[in-house]
């Protein structure tokens, strides 16, 4: 039961890069989300799934994309990286409606930028 | 002011200790609340999970909440070393689509 995987666990990329973390469930659960965790912020949604092609921004949107083609997978996107996009960014995943909203989350990817 | 207020901390307590964490909140809507673990380089852990009022125990965990004083705690009875950890609170309102996280108390138990 792999759960819910990220990948890749360590990033260093350079400012004006195109990054793309990797998130994948195997609980077919219908929300997903990615948060940022930063010393003094604590953790902060950046977007949110409630299903495949249905997405919305959180507390930090700016700087990110997020698509979601199928149930199992959402991809977070920073199209030109900057420094304070350094980070260590976590996938969840919770079954929403009828199913319970306890999130699930990921191991984490560490990122960089430089 | 934040959605979520949670004492950073630190915390050091003596192995065997009743270790108390709490949350306050502004939002009147939250209806799910949940306490994560998350030790050091990891993901953050679902610990206990609660909708609405009351309490709830699992083994040497107990969450309580309190939406009259919109304040929720989290109660360790006989605290191991491996509870060392940040354990952070979660809340959200109805919907369950977005979630307020405190930013984490940091909790040392000395054997």
């Amino acid at each position: 039961d792999a759960g819910i995987t990220q990948s890749p666990r360590y990033k260093i990329t350079e400012t004006g890069r195109q990054v793309t973390l990797m998130c994948h469930q195997t609980w077919s659960h219908s929300y997903m989300f990615w948060y940022r965790q930063d010393l003094g912020h604590g953790l902060r949604l950046i977007y949110y799934s409630a299903a495949a092609d249905i997405t919305d921004k959180g507390e930090v949107p700016d700087g990110y994309v997020v698509s979601r083609s199928k149930t199992e997978n959402f991809p977070l996107t920073l199209e030109s990286a900057t420094r304070s996009q350094t980070s260590v960014y976590f996938c969840a995943s919770c079954k929403g409606p009828n199913g319970g909203y306890e999130q699930y989350f990921g191991p984490g990817t560490r990122l960089t930028v430089t | 002011q934040k959605e979520v207020e949670q004492d950073p901390g630190p915390l050091s307590v003596p192995e065997g200790a009743i270790v108390s964490l709490n949350c306050t909140y502004s939002n009147s809507a939250f209806q799910y609340f949940m306490w994560y673990r998350q030790y050091s380089r990891k993901g953050p852990e679902l610990l206990m999970y609660t909708y609405s009022s009351g309490n709830k125990e699992d083994g040497r965990f107990t969450a309580q909440v309190d939406k009259s004083s919109k304040y929720i705690s989290l109660f360790i009875r006989d605290s191991q070393p491996s509870d060392s950890a940040t354990y952070l609170c979660a809340m959200s309102a109805k919907t369950g689509n977005q979630f307020y996280f405190g930013t984490g108390t940091s909790l040392t138990v000395i054997p």
